[in-house]
This record gives structure tokens, C-alpha cells and sequence, in this order.
């Protein structure tokens, strides 16, 4: 069974770029949520989607955003980028019924300059 | 809104010694208390978790224990090897089923031998 895929692995963009990153989820799962991982502020989430439909928000601004396709694929998209977005994307999915373990992709390494 | 704090931020022990990692949360409804550990350069991955409705789990040198009435869980790592090194993390799971988690700033263990 594949795991959490996630694309590009690494990624430089110039400041008021914007990026799009990709997470494929585990088959099966319906459940996918990103998380910014920073050597400062840790782990923190960004937003949840299920079968489509964006279900938690974090707090972030507007400048990122995201959705997810009907197979379950997911795009989070930043906007305007700025020197303190770099950080390492990661995606998670999990079935979404039902209490259970989120698998984490090996994440998207974004650097800002 | 949901809040977690970790104790100790840092943890060194000797090998073979037992390691503790104490959580508090703030949301009296969160039901679902997962262990992630996280090694260098690597993704975060469950090791273990626990339900609302059971006091304590193990397993192998791994056990985690929760006190609802007092908001906190801790996690129990005994006869601990090098290969324990590694951030690890006590993500409240809120109540709703999914890879929405509240991530604190997650306690480094070093094992030294």
C-alpha cells in the first residue's frame, strides 16, 4: 500500500511568488490535512479537508488556501509568498471515520528568497 | 480553543533509563490522545494513542497514561535505546475524527550511550 505522497520535494520561490504543493493520500482516505513545520513555531495546522469540503481551519491568513479533489488528492495553494513561509509543508491522511492514525508524507522543503 | 502543553522541552537520559514526557490540555472535550515521533529529517509517525474511555495502554517499552479529571497524558519509555532520540509529540485529536491535530512544541529526547 503506497503511502502519503507528496510533490515537489524541495522548492524555491522568489518573495510575492506564488506555489501550489500536491499531497496523493493513502487509498482510501478522505481525510487530508497540511501542517507547517517551522524550527520556531513547530508543527502547526493549517486547515483539514474531507470528501471535498474544507471541515478545520488553523490560523493562518488568506494567502493560504487549499482544496481537494473528488479522489481525494489535495492542493494547498500560497499566495504573495514572503521570506516566512519557508518551512516543510506536510500533508496527513486518515480514513476520517473513526478515531485513528494519520500518516504523514515526507513533506514539501519551501524556501522563500 | 484547544491548547497542549509539553514538559519537559528537552529530555536527557542514559541509556537503559526510563524517560517521561508529560501533556496538559485545555479542551475538556478532546476524546483522542496520540504519541507521534518524529527523527531527524524524517516524518512524524504515531506510536502510540489512547481513548478517552481507557486509563492507560502499553506497549512493548512504550506505555501512555491518561487522567481526564487533571487534562493531562503522559508517555512512558522504558529501558530506552538510542534509536529513542527523536522530538516527540502529544497532538490533541479534539473530538471530531480526522488529521486535524493541535500540535505543541513537541519535547527532544537524547539518548546518549
Amino acid at each position: 500500500k503506497a503511502g502519503v505522497t507528496q510533490t515537489p520535494r524541495y522548492l524555491i520561490k522568489t518573495r510575492g511568488q506564488q506555489v501550489t504543493l500536491s499531497c496523493s493520500p493513502i487509498s482510501g482516505h478522505r481525510s487530508v490535512s497540511w501542517y507547517q513545520q517551522t524550527p520556531g513555531q513547530g508543527l502547526q495546522f493549517l486547515f483539514e479537508y474531507f470528501s471535498e469540503t474544507q471541515r478545520n481551519k488553523g490560523n493562518f491568513p488568506g494567502r493560504f488556501s487549499g482544496r481537494q479533489f473528488s479522489n481525494s488528492r489535495s492542493e494547498m495553494n500560497v499566495s504573495t509568498l514572503e521570506l516566512g513561509d519557508s518551512a516543510l509543508y506536510l500533508c496527513a491522511s486518515s480514513g476520517g471515520q473513526g478515531f485513528s492514525e494519520a500518516f504523514f508524507g515526507q513533506g514539501t522543503r519551501l524556501t522563500v528568497v | 480553543g484547544e491548547n497542549v502543553e509539553q514538559h519537559p522541552s528537552t529530555l536527557s537520559v542514559q541509556e537503559g533509563d526510563s524517560a517521561v514526557i508529560k501533556c496538559t490540555y485545555s479542551d475538556s472535550a478532546s476524546n483522542y490522545f496520540p504519541w507521534y515521533k518524529q527523527e531527524l529529517g524524517k516524518r512524524p509517525q504515531l506510536i502510540i494513542d489512547i481513548r478517552s474511555n481507557v486509563g492507560e495502554k502499553k506497549d512493548q517499552r512504550i506505555a501512555v497514561t491518561l487522567n481526564k479529571t487533571a487534562k493531562h497524558f503522559s508517555l512512558h519509555i522504558t529501558e530506552t535505546q538510542p534509536e529513542d532520540s527523536a522530538v516527540y509529540f502529544c497532538p490533541l485529536g479534539g473530538n471530531q475524527a480526522g488529521t486535524a491535530l493541535i500540535f505543541g512544541k513537541g519535547t527532544t529526547l537524547s539518548v546518549s550511550s
